[in-house]
């Protein structure tokens, strides 16, 4: 089955950068668009970033764009996120989530989501 | 604040319907499909709705969906208690280039 494991949350520094990965299984990983979707407490899902099934296109919410960078290595099934000038609102939860199809246009969607890793930015 | 609104809570008593709204413009909900996610406290997302009003495998008939113009509803009969939850509708912005989540209902079964 389709599995989604994110790994890399910690506790960093205001102004500090981490790297979020996410191990994907069970499934033709380079055939598929996977997304980065976040969720803080009180303030809901947020959307992160999404990059196509062949790492040529990706797109970004406002509130991360040139700060995150969303890449995958299809060889080793893995998707990154790397996380520079942080700041205490970027605090959440971060999910990977599968698209079912191979998001090169964009108007692709989370469908199967991992668990999580927790990013928590504070001094 | 979010380009896509939903009422932040929702309450009904088991049996019931009940309806959650979402409300976005022409360049989200009007012009593209609309997903919805169901989100119980402590545990990932899990899709309920996909291209408007399908449902994937596994997520009961008692869901349902109607879309008029730039709204949304998502309807729950027959409310169960594990049906407490928060749900989310969620639709692609070809202005923003953004998948546009709503701040989220929190339903709560009475």
């Amino acid at each position: 089955q389709v599995q989604l494991v994110e790994s890399g949350g910690s506790v960093v520094q205001p102004g500090g950068s981490l790297r979020l990965s996410c191990a994907g299984s069970g499934f033709s990983f380079s055939s598929f668009g996977i997304h980065w979707v976040r969720y803080a407490p009180g303030k809901g899902l947020e959307w992160v970033a999404v990059i196509s099934s062949d790492g040529t296109k990706k797109f970004y919410a406002d509130s991360v764009k040139g700060r995150f960078t969303i890449s995958r290595d299809n060889s080793r099934n893995t998707l990154s996120l790397q996380l520079n000038s942080l700041r205490g609102d970027d605090t959440a939860l971060y999910y990977c989530a599968r698209s079912w199809g191979h998001c090169l246009g964009g108007q692709c969607y989370p469908n199967d989501w991992g668990q999580g890793t927790l990013v928590t930015v504070a001094s | 604040q979010s380009v896509v609104i939903q009422p932040h809570s929702a309450s009904g008593t088991p049996g019931q319907r009940v309806t959650i709204s979402c409300s976005g413009s022409s360049s989200n909900i009007g012009g593209n499909y609309v997903y919805w996610y169901q989100q119980v406290p402590g545990t990932a997302p899990k899709l309920l709705i996909y291209g408007d009003n399908q449902r994937p495998s596994g997520v009961p008939d008692r869901f349902s969906v109607s879309k008029s113009g730039t709204s949304v509803s998502l309807a729950i009969s027959g409310l169960r208690s594990e049906d407490e939850a928060e749900y989310y509708c969620a639709s692609w912005d070809d202005t923003l280039t953004n998948v546009v989540f709503g701040g989220g209902t929190k339903l709560t079964v009475l």
